[in-house]
């Protein structure tokens, strides 16, 4: 069964501090997909990111950047230099052959100015 | 890349009202689902339509009664539904047919139903 763990429910930080927001997924499958939504106030689910399982190289857009590691089984995003725009609750989500998306939790992102 | 509209955005209705959500894709996609976000729980599958057939139904009560006219437009009707049914209902839709594990879901708005 596919599970998506986000340990962290919420986070508050200072405005320009670096934050690693955590995921680990569980899967028998050795194709998968992982993907990142961002959930603003207004309530929209933003498409961030995905990887498929077969590529671990780690991918950096302006302040965002992901870490993709099989071993740990973690697909964890990191917010460098932080703004107040960043916050939001942000998922993490699996999904793989014929299963549909699987979503975490979600962490609570609060960045105070 | 949003392009998945949703309305009304916020919705109260009583017990035996019967309403229905909107949903609008802008995007060519194949494929249209709906969500339920409720507080502290993870995102609810709730239905799945692909090129306007229903391929999934994830045990909804049948007080939620969903319609995809085409391939543009979802639709769910609401109908004397409970208070633990406020929620979130959010909408999506992907170009890959469901079941192609690299889709990407794209999200609407969402409605936000609190039933009194």
């Amino acid at each position: 069964a596919q599970k998506v763990t986000q340990a962290q429910t919420e986070i508050s930080v200072v405005e320009k501090e670096d934050v690693t927001l955590d995921c680990v997924y569980e899967t028998r499958d050795t194709t998968y997909y992982l993907f990142w939504y961002k959930q603003p106030p207004s309530g929209e689910l933003v498409f961030l990111i995905r990887r498929n399982s077969f590529d671990e190289q780690n991918e950096i857009s302006g302040r965002y950047s992901w870490n993709f590691q099989k071993s740990t089984s973690s697909f964890n995003f990191t917010i460098t230099a932080s703004q107040v725009v960043d916050s939001a609750v942000y998922f993490c989500a699996l999904s793989e052959g014929a299963q549909k998306l699987v979503f975490g939790q979600g962490t609570r992102l609060t960045i105070n100015p | 890349e949003t392009g998945v509209t949703q309305t009304p955005r916020h919705l109260v209705m009583g017990m035996t009202n019967k309403k229905s959500l909107k949903c609008e894709q802008h995007l060519g996609h194949n494929a249209m689902y709906w969500y339920k976000q409720s507080a502290k729980k993870p995102l609810e599958l709730m239905f799945v339509y692909s090129l306007e057939e229903r391929v999934e139904n994830n045990s909804v009560p049948s007080r939620f009664s969903p319609e995809c006219p085409n391939s543009s437009h979802l639709f769910l009707h609401l109908h004397t539904l409970q208070p633990e049914d406020s929620a979130l209902y959010l909408c999506a839709s992907s170009q890959s047919p469901p079941g192609t594990a690299e889709e990407t879901q794209y999200f609407g708005p969402g409605t936000r139903l609190l039933v009194l």
